[in-house]
């Protein structure tokens, strides 16, 4: 069974930097094709993808957001760990950690966001 | 980047009603396109990926259709617990794009 789980403030300051952790079980982030990203979710609006690494270490960032993000992951903990600096009011937001997967059909690889976490809401504010 | 684009953006139903939720891209994505279903304050649940295969566990009232630009989510006979709010997102690229959700919601 494969869980996910977010920890990390749930206030942080403008201009502060945030560091989230996901810990998961259930699969290994050595198992080929297996990723783990950060997708976030403003009150009220869609959601949007922020950054995933796989599970050869490739990592790929939103590009609006490149500057701001580092993601690393911890096989040994089983933890990915997203920082993003300079927090800013608009960052509002609830942020999931999510397990990627993908199938191969005719040559080609479909991913998807197969397992999320419960989420967490991140609130930047003075 | 790829723009998703849903529509409508809500719709009321009734329960047994036939139900169709468009997404369109703003290039060719051939069949890279996934469906999540989020119901309030819970996180998306994966429903369709690859634009028509099911997910594990997913009732086979869903079925997801479409390549290219345009894609289409189905409901064949809307259930109480089928209110939510849609979903695409496209698997063209690793950076993934997610439409701006349709709610789907009691008539």
């Amino acid at each position: 069974q494969i869980t996910l789980k977010e920890s990390g403030p749930t206030l942080v300051k403008p201009t502060q930097t945030l560091t989230l952790t996901c810990t998961f079980s259930g699969f290994s982030l050595t198992t080929s094709a297996v990723g783990v990203g950060w997708i976030r979710q403003p009150p009220g609006k869609a959601l949007e993808w922020l950054a995933l690494v796989s599970w050869n270490d490739d990592k790929r960032y939103s590009p609006s957001l490149k500057s701001r993000l580092t993601i690393t992951k911890d096989t040994s903990k089983s933890q990915v760990v997203l920082t993003m600096s300079n927090m800013h009011p608009v960052d509002t937001a609830t942020y999931y950690c999510v397990h990627r997967d993908m199938n191969y059909y005719d040559g080609s690889g479909y991913y998807y966001f197969d397992h999320w976490g419960q989420g967490t809401l991140v609130t930047v504010s003075s | 980047d790829i723009q998703m684009t849903q529509s409508p953006s809500s719709l009321s139903a009734s329960v047994g009603d036939r139900v169709t939720i468009s997404c369109r891209t703003s290039q060719n994505i051939s069949n890279f396109l996934n469906w999540y279903q989020q119901k309030p304050g819970k996180a998306p649940n994966l429903l369709i990926y690859a634009a028509s295969s099911f997910q594990s566990g997913v009732p086979s009232r869903f079925s997801g259709s479409g390549s290219g630009t345009d894609f289409t989510l189905t409901i064949s006979s809307l259930q109480a617990e089928d209110f939510a709010t849609y979903y695409c997102q496209q698997s063209f690229t690793t950076f993934a794009t997610f439409g701006g959700g349709t709610k789907v919601e009691i008539k």
